[in-house]
C-alpha cells in the first residue's frame, strides 16, 4: 500500500474552521487529484493538478483550495465556505497529466464537522 | 462534460454465479474505461481497464466489454467468491476522469 499517503486518517473540525488534508506521493507521478466520496455516491472530483504550480477546478471546487508547490505534494484545504464538508476524501495520482492512465489512490481522510 | 451512469446500485449473487455491472457514458471522446474495486474502509484499486481501440479484455475471472457505438461498457465477474464482495466503480475519461456512483456487490456463500 505504499506510494501515496494521506494524513490524518480521521479529522474533526468545528464549524467555521479551515482544515488542511495532506497528500504525498513518491511515485514520481506528474498528476494528482482530490476526490470527495459520500455514501451512495461515486467519487466526485474536487481539484486536479497535471504539473507543478498548476491546478484546475473539478466539479465541486467551491469551498476548497489546493496548492502544488512540489511534485510530491498536493494538500487540500477545506475552508469554512464549504457548506457540508463531512465526507471521505481521497487523493490520487497518475503517471501522466492526461486522465487516461491508472490512478493510484491514497488511504483517505475521513473529515467530520462537529 | 462527461457523465457516467452505473447500474445496478446493489447486486446480490450466490457464490459461484456470475455478476454483471453496466455503465453508460455521454462523451464520445472518452477513450479510457477503468474499473475500481473498493473494499470496506479501504482505498479503490484498479482491477481491469480497457481502451477504446479494444472491444473486450479478460483477466482470469474478470472481463470488461466496450460498445463505443452505444457508449456503454460492462464488467463481468464469473465464478464469484465471497472475497469479491465490495463496491465496484466504473469510470470514463478523455482529459478528465468521471466515476459512476458505484455498485455494492454481495456474494453469499
Amino acid at each position: 500500500d505504499g506510494g501515496i499517503t494521506q494524513s490524518p486518517k480521521y479529522l474533526f473540525r468545528k464549524e467555521g474552521q479551515n482544515v488542511t488534508l495532506s497528500c504525498e506521493q513518491n511515485l514520481n507521478h506528474d498528476a494528482m487529484y482530490w476526490y470527495r466520496q459520500d455514501p451512495g455516491q461515486g467519487l466526485r472530483l474536487i481539484y486536479y493538478s497535471q504539473i507543478v504550480n498548476d491546478f484546475q477546478k473539478g466539479d465541486i471546487a467551491e469551498g476548497y483550495s489546493v496548492s502544488r508547490e512540489k511534485k510530491e505534494s498536493f494538500p487540500l484545504t477545506v475552508t469554512s465556505a464549504q457548506k457540508n464538508p463531512t465526507a471521505f476524501y481521497l487523493c490520487a495520482s497518475s503517471s501522466s497529466g492526461r486522465a487516461r492512465y491508472e490512478q493510484f489512490f491514497g488511504p483517505g481522510t475521513r473529515l467530520t464537522v462537529l | 462534460g462527461e457523465n457516467v451512469e452505473q447500474h445496478p446500485s446493489t447486486l446480490s449473487v450466490q457464490e459461484g454465479d456470475s455478476a454483471v455491472i453496466k455503465c453508460t457514458y455521454s462523451d464520445s471522446a472518452s477513450n479510457y474505461f477503468p474499473w475500481y474495486k473498493q473494499e470496506l474502509g479501504k482505498r479503490p484499486q484498479l482491477i481491469i481497464d480497457i481502451r477504446s481501440n479494444v472491444g473486450e479484455k479478460k483477466d482470469q475471472r474478470i472481463a470488461v466489454t466496450l460498445n463505443k457505438t452505444a457508449k456503454h461498457f460492462s464488467l463481468h465477474i464469473t465464478e464469484t467468491q465471497p472475497e469479491d464482495s465490495a463496491v465496484y466503480f466504473c469510470a470514463a475519461s478523455y482529459n478528465d476522469m468521471r466515476f459512476g456512483a458505484g455498485t455494492r456487490l454481495t456474494v453469499k456463500p
